[in-house]
């Protein structure tokens, strides 16, 4: 069955850098999270879309910045990248609430190492 | 104070022993309930899901407590390779999910 994709799986960049992550959710999956976990840490969420419309956030910061295109692949792009944000990053597709369990299904997560 | 709490590691087990930990929530009106298993450095991956008095699947079972709010996950006959941090998930019922800290069992020869 088909899953959640993630690009690129690894990525490095220099402080203040800027940096785009893709995420292809699950087919006929209509909501897509995304989520940064640091080292010894749970995911802290970030944002999320609905339908292609931003349906809530999380802790992500100003210079993060995201969103759903109409074939329903998201992005996330951070600018004036930090040490700090160095982290894995995963994207999670869930199922329509009004057909079935709500159940989060996540990439295999994209890795950032800003030096 | 966290939504989702759960016990703190790590769990130090022994091969074919049996292992237990909670996790609570704090939101009264969470509707599903999640165990999810991650490794180090990969993603989570859904372990069960946990709607109503509980389930069972192998020699894992989860068991819900509504009047006391909590979740339990149970590991019978501890394989080397349950190894892993076990993270407590809820959908608050607005379609967002808490996430606990995770627990981290460890399973020795």
């Amino acid at each position: 069955a088909a899953g959640v994709i993630q690009s690129p799986r690894h990525l490095i960049k220099e402080k203040r850098e800027t940096a785009t992550l893709k995420c292809y959710p699950i087919p006929r999956h209509d909501t897509v999270y995304w989520y940064q976990q640091g080292p010894g840490q749970d995911p802290q969420f970030l944002i999320s879309f609905y339908e292609k419309m931003q349906s809530d956030k999380g802790s992500i910061p100003d210079r993060f910045s995201a969103q759903q295109f109409s074939d329903y692949h998201s992005e996330l792009n951070m600018s004036s990248l930090e040490l700090g944000d160095s982290a894995l990053y995963f994207c999670a597709s869930s199922f329509d609430r009004g057909s079935g369990a709500n159940v989060l299904t996540f990439g295999a997560g994209s890795r950032l190492t800003v030096l | 104070r966290k939504e989702v709490e759960q016990d703190p590691g790590p769990f130090n087990v022994p091969e074919g022993a049996t292992v237990a930990f909670n996790c609570t929530y704090s939101n009264s009106a969470s509707q599903s309930f999640f165990w999810y298993r991650q490794d180090c450095r990969k993603e989570p991956k859904l372990l069960m899901s946990v709607y109503s008095s509980g389930n069972e699947d192998g020699r894992f079972t989860a068991q819900l407590n509504r009047a006391s709010q909590y979740i339990s996950l149970l590991i019978r006959d501890s394989k080397l390779s349950d190894s892993a941090t076990y993270l407590c998930v809820v959908d608050d019922s607005w379609g967002k999910f808490q996430f606990g800290a995770g627990t981290q069992v460890v399973v020795t020869p």
